[in-house]
């Protein structure tokens, strides 16, 4: 059984400027939720997707958006990015939408200078 | 609001110290409540799902338990490699809500030998 996996690791970038982070789901999940976590602090959620669609929003602005491909991998964009963006970007993958565990990949460290 | 809160913020044991961790909530329609491992720079590690008052479970030295306002994690006769952030999580809201987990800021838990 595979894991989730995010790429790329570590990621250095400039104000203004914008970035995709990517995630593949672990094998025979089809959601996937994506997190921010900022330096001492719990995940927050940004957003999830099933079945390529966005299926619940947390509190960010319309400049973090996403996808998820008919083979369940996602992609997280974040445009025009601001110093506060810098944090751990973590992408969890479950089985449908109910209660179910969420497992998560080991995130990307995403650094805005 | 929705709201999840760990005490204490950070713990130190010597090895074989037993003791618990606490997390608060106060949510809409619990649906489930989570209890993850984090080491850092790394992505949450799942550890327990419980989802209704009362509900126990155990993984070798961690116990999770369940009341209608709080859950603990117990943890006996700890060793170093338990050093790790715990976080706690909650999945809440009624039928066809997203599985987003709102999650505390974290217990840091150190294991002195």
């Amino acid at each position: 059984e595979t894991g989730v996996t995010q790429s790329p690791t570590h990621l250095i970038k400039t104000r203004g400027q914008q970035v995709t982070l990517r995630c593949s789901s672990q094998s025979g999940h089809n959601t996937v939720s994506w997190y921010q976590q900022a330096l001492g602090q719990g995940p927050q959620f940004i957003f999830q997707y099933y079945r390529e669609e966005e299926n619940g929003r947390g509190n960010f602005p319309p400049r973090f958006s996403g996808l998820q491909f008919p083979n369940y991998s996602s992609e997280l964009n974040v445009n025009a990015l601001e110093l506060d963006d810098s944090a751990l970007y973590l992408c969890a993958s479950s089985f449908y939408t109910g209660s179910y565990e969420q497992y998560f990949g080991p995130g990307t460290r995403l650094t805005v200078t | 609001e929705d709201q999840v809160t760990q005490s204490p913020e950070a713990l130190r044991l010597q090895e074989g110290e037993s003791s618990s961790l606490n997390c608060s909530y106060t949510v809409s329609g619990l649906r489930g409540l989570f209890w993850y491992r984090q080491d850092p720079g790394k992505g949450p590690e799942f550890l327990f799902t419980l989802y209704s008052a009362g509900e126990e479970k155990e993984k070798e030295r961690l116990k999770a338990t369940l009341t209608k306002k709080e859950s603990f994690l117990h943890i006996t006769a700890p060793k170093p490699e338990d050093s790790a952030t715990y976080l706690c999580a909650v999945q809440a809201g009624y039928g066809g809500a997203t599985n987003k987990l709102i999650f505390g800021t974290g217990t840091l838990l150190a294991v002195q030998p």
